[in-house]
Formats: C-alpha cells, structure tokens, sequence
C-alpha cells in the first residue's frame, strides 16, 4: 500500500542553522508534492507545491527538493528563527488522478533561540 | 482576507449524541474537504465535494456520519449518534478544484470531545 514517512521525532536546531526535514514515501509516482505548516491548534497552511517533473523550488527561507528515483522530497528552511516552529507536513497525490493529496503525520521543529 | 471558518471551533458532547459541524468554504472554491485529525492517525480525508457534488466519502463511517453541501456557501457534517472514539479536531478545507493540483486552504478545526 501506500505510504508517507516524516520522522515521528521533534527536529530541534538553533536559531540562525538551517533546518531539513524529510519525507519518504512508497509504492507511488505522485504528480505533485505540498509542504504545509501547522501550528497548534490551527488548521494547516500551505507552503510550497512541486510537481515530479521539477528538482527543486524555492519561496524564500524555503527550499523544497524532490527526487523521485528516491521516492523522497527535502524541505529547508535556512536562517530559522524561533516563529519558524511548528509541525510541517508533507502531502502527495496517490489518488491516480483525482490530484486529492495525501498527508503525512508531520514532523515537528523547534528552533531554539 | 478570504478564509475558511468553522463552528463551533470547540464542542464537548455526551455519548450518543447528534453533533452537527459547519464550514463555510472560501467564495469561488469548488471544493470542500472535511479531514479528521487525531495523534494516532494524524490526518485522515473523511469525504470531499466538487461543485456542492459529493465525490468521495469512502474515508467515513457511514453507520453515523454524513456530510453535505446545502449551497456554495455551507458544508455540515454531522455524527449520529457520536462516539468517545469520535473525538478529535475536525477540519474543513477548500481549494479551487483547478484538476492538475489541489493546494488546501485549512479552517481553523472544530475540536470534538465525546465524553
């Protein structure tokens, strides 16, 4: 079946370091990968999207890669700051055509002054 | 500031009760989600419509929840009789349904306790 893998385990970095979370995923060629941010107690808010046929795309601190020989997306977020905390999600279409995206569970990052 | 907004944004209900949640999407987005999300399972699609039109609700019980789109502007989805396994934050999303990619604008959740 398919599957999103982000690290279970809080990323934590100091203030100015670059910070780079992962997502994994299997048995799939989604068309598109999303990066999204939540912060406690609010929905999810979209960052960044990149489609398969793109190696990297930038907004920004951010800068997202996705290889999908490795089936795996990079997300960076250079200089972080303490507001940069939150829980970021990665979501990709395994609908087969509908593009409805899938989430994965997250991974948190604290950025310490 | 165009945004999605929910309500109630938090809801503490007794066993077996009807719980109704309303979402009232972004003016002009065709599409309306409705996503649990839980510690365990993180976020989980319930159902989502198209042009008010139902287009999946595979990932919802169907015994007790159903969700509809009344007009553009109106998303419910109720639980009857709600559960205590029920309980968790519910989100509504919508997005502009362009075909080639589905970017997700969030509500801010209706958080759901079933004592």
């Amino acid at each position: 079946s398919q599957k999103i893998e982000q690290n279970s385990e809080a990323l934590n970095i100091q203030e100015g370091k670059t910070a780079t979370l992962t997502c994994n995923y299997t048995n799939y060629s989604p068309a598109y990968l999303q990066w999204y941010r939540q912060d406690p107690g609010r929905g999810p808010v979209f960052l960044l999207l990149i489609r398969e046929n793109e190696k990297e795309k930038r907004k920004e601190r951010l800068k997202v890669t996705f290889d999908t020989t490795l089936k795996q997306s990079l997300f960076h977020i250079t200089a972080s700051q303490p507001a940069d905390s939150a829980t970021y999600l990665c979501a990709l279409d395994f609908s087969g055509g509908s593009y409805i995206p899938t989430f994965g569970r997250g991974t948190s990052l604290i950025v310490h002054p | 500031d165009a945004r999605v907004t929910q309500t109630p944004r938090d809801k503490v209900t007794e066993m077996g009760q009807e719980v109704t949640m309303r979402c009232q999407p972004i003016l002009g987005h065709n599409t309306v989600f409705w996503y649990r999300q839980t510690m365990m399972q993180g976020l989980e699609l319930l159902a989502y419509f198209r042009n008010r039109a139902p287009l999946d609700d595979s990932g919802m019980p169907k015994d007790r929840f159903s969700a509809e789109m009344p007009d553009a502007t109106l998303a419910t989805l109720k639980i009857q009789p709600s559960e205590p396994r029920d309980s968790a934050v519910y989100f509504c999303a919508s997005g502009l349904g362009t075909g080639k990619q589905e970017t997700q604008y969030f509500g801010p959740g209706t958080r759901l306790l079933v004592l």
